[in-house]
């Protein structure tokens, strides 16, 4: 059982560059969210999906479009990507109902330079 | 933006001690409280959580303490191990885990 699974696991990006952050789960749950994580911050919530075709803004969005065509994936397109956007992020899925616990990938980190 | 206020943000724990982080939530709809357990390169993975009717909750030498009239909550950990040794997150969740807001983080040390 992989759990969630992100790639890549690192990456270099140049000012003005697209790329998209891969999430997949295949513990078939519902809710997925995508975080990023700098340090003294915590983690800040991105974007969240309830399901298929679902998606909303959480707290730092900007700079950030999802899309959930099916239930196991939800990548995380940056479209112009900016050294604010330098960060580590994580991907996360959980069951909407009874066990309330996130399952977290390993992370992506992310450098623009 | 509701927020999640936790200190310290380092603390340094001799093996066999306790150790204790605290948490400060603002008014805000919240289904429970849950603690995020991350090691370096690694995702952060819950550890206990603890929802608002419930004071206290014991799990080994995890325990959370809950008090709802100040607005805090705070995690202890008996008997620190050096395997405890991480960056240790406390949240609030609402709608289950679809939606956390975490606390700055705590990097927890402890010395053999």
């Amino acid at each position: 059982n992989a759990g969630v699974t992100q790639t890549p696991k690192f990456q270099v990006l140049k000012t003005g560059q697209s790329m998209t952050l891969q999430c997949a789960q295949d513990m078939n749950h519902e809710y997925m969210s995508w975080y990023r994580q700098d340090p003294g911050m915590g983690l800040r919530l991105i974007h969240y999906s309830v399901g298929a075709g679902i998606t909303d803004q959480g707290e730092v969005p900007n700079g950030y479009n999802v899309s959930r065509s099916t239930t196991e994936d939800f990548p995380l397109r940056l479209l112009s990507a900016a050294p604010s956007q330098t960060s580590v992020y994580f991907c996360a899925s959980s069951h909407p109902y009874g066990n309330t616990e996130a399952f977290f990938g390993q992370g992506t980190r992310l450098t623009v330079v | 933006q509701q927020q999640v206020k936790q200190s310290p943000q380092s603390l340094i724990v001799q093996k066999g001690g306790i150790s204790i982080i605290n948490c400060a939530y603002e008014n805000t709809a919240f289904d429970y409280f849950p603690w995020y357990q991350q090691f370096p390169g690694k995702g952060p993975a819950l550890l206990i959580a603890i929802r608002p009717d419930v004071s206290e909750k014991k799990e080994g030498r995890f325990t959370i303490s809950f008090n709802k009239s100040a607005k805090q909550f705070s995690l202890h950990i008996m008997d620190s191990q050096p395997g405890d040794s991480a960056t240790y997150f406390c949240a609030d969740a609402f709608q289950g885990a679809q939606k956390l807001v975490f606390g700055q983080g705590t990097r927890l040390t402890i010395n053999p």
